[in-house]
């Protein structure tokens, strides 16, 4: 069974830095592209940011460009996201999330519960 | 980056009624469209990839169609558990775009 679990969430203060892990089991992490995606309270959708299998591409959005960093640890089945420089606009539960192959091509098939991220003073 | 717009943004429908939701591309995507089902405090659950194949477990009352810039979800006979908001995302490049999603209602 596929799983997904997001941990790193909490309340932090404009400028600041977070990062987020994702923890996952129950298929090949290395064999599957993988993602985080945000979604502000009461809000719809939005793509982050997206990282191979093999965790030689990366993408993200032009909105956390420069300020997140998506990685992944094989030894540790596990995903991250850094995020620095961290604004009132970044409050979301933030989702990781798996592609449907390695490449980063091919749609998001199974999603963690999300944590919450609250950039606030 | 390309545009997703869906429609409607919301409806109220009735059990067993027929409900359609659209999501249109701003330049053509080819058939790399998925389609996801999110009820309140839940995670967003995949219901149809590569714009009409459904998902391993997901209902056959559900099906998506179209292709290029024009895209379909068709709930055929709306059960109770599919009152939910439905986002369309595009898969064809980066970065990826959502469609800004449709509330089904009750009626």
């Amino acid at each position: 069974e596929v799983q997904l679990v997001e941990s790193g969430g909490g309340l932090v203060q404009p400028g600041g830095s977070l990062r987020l892990s994702c923890e996952a089991s129950g298929f090949t992490f290395t064999s599957y592209a993988m993602c985080w995606v945000r979604q502000a309270p009461g809000k719809g959708l939005e793509w982050v940011s997206t990282i191979s299998g093999s965790g030689g591409a990366t993408y993200y959005a032009d909105s956390v460009k420069g300020r997140f960093t998506i990685s992944r640890d094989k030894s540790k089945n596990t995903l991250y996201l850094q995020m620095n420089s961290l604004r009132d606009e970044d409050t979301a539960v933030y989702y990781c999330a798996k592609h449907r192959v390695a490449a980063t091509s091919g749609t998001i098939d199974f999603w963690g519960q999300g944590t919450l991220v609250t950039v606030s003073s | 980056a390309i545009q997703m717009t869906q429609s409607p943004s919301s409806l109220s429908a009735s059990v067993g009624d027929r409900v359609t939701i659209t999501c249109r591309a701003s330049q053509g995507i080819g058939n790399d469209l998925g389609w996801y089902q999110q009820k309140p405090g839940k995670a967003p659950e995949l219901l149809i990839y590569g714009a009409s194949t459904l998902q391993t477990g997901v209902p056959s009352r559900f099906s998506g169609s179209g292709s290029g810039a024009d895209f379909t979800l068709t709930i055929s006979s709306l059960q109770p558990e599919d009152f939910a908001t439905y986002y369309c995302l595009q898969d064809y490049n980066y970065p990826r775009t959502f469609g800004q999603g449709t509330k089904v209602e009750i009626k």
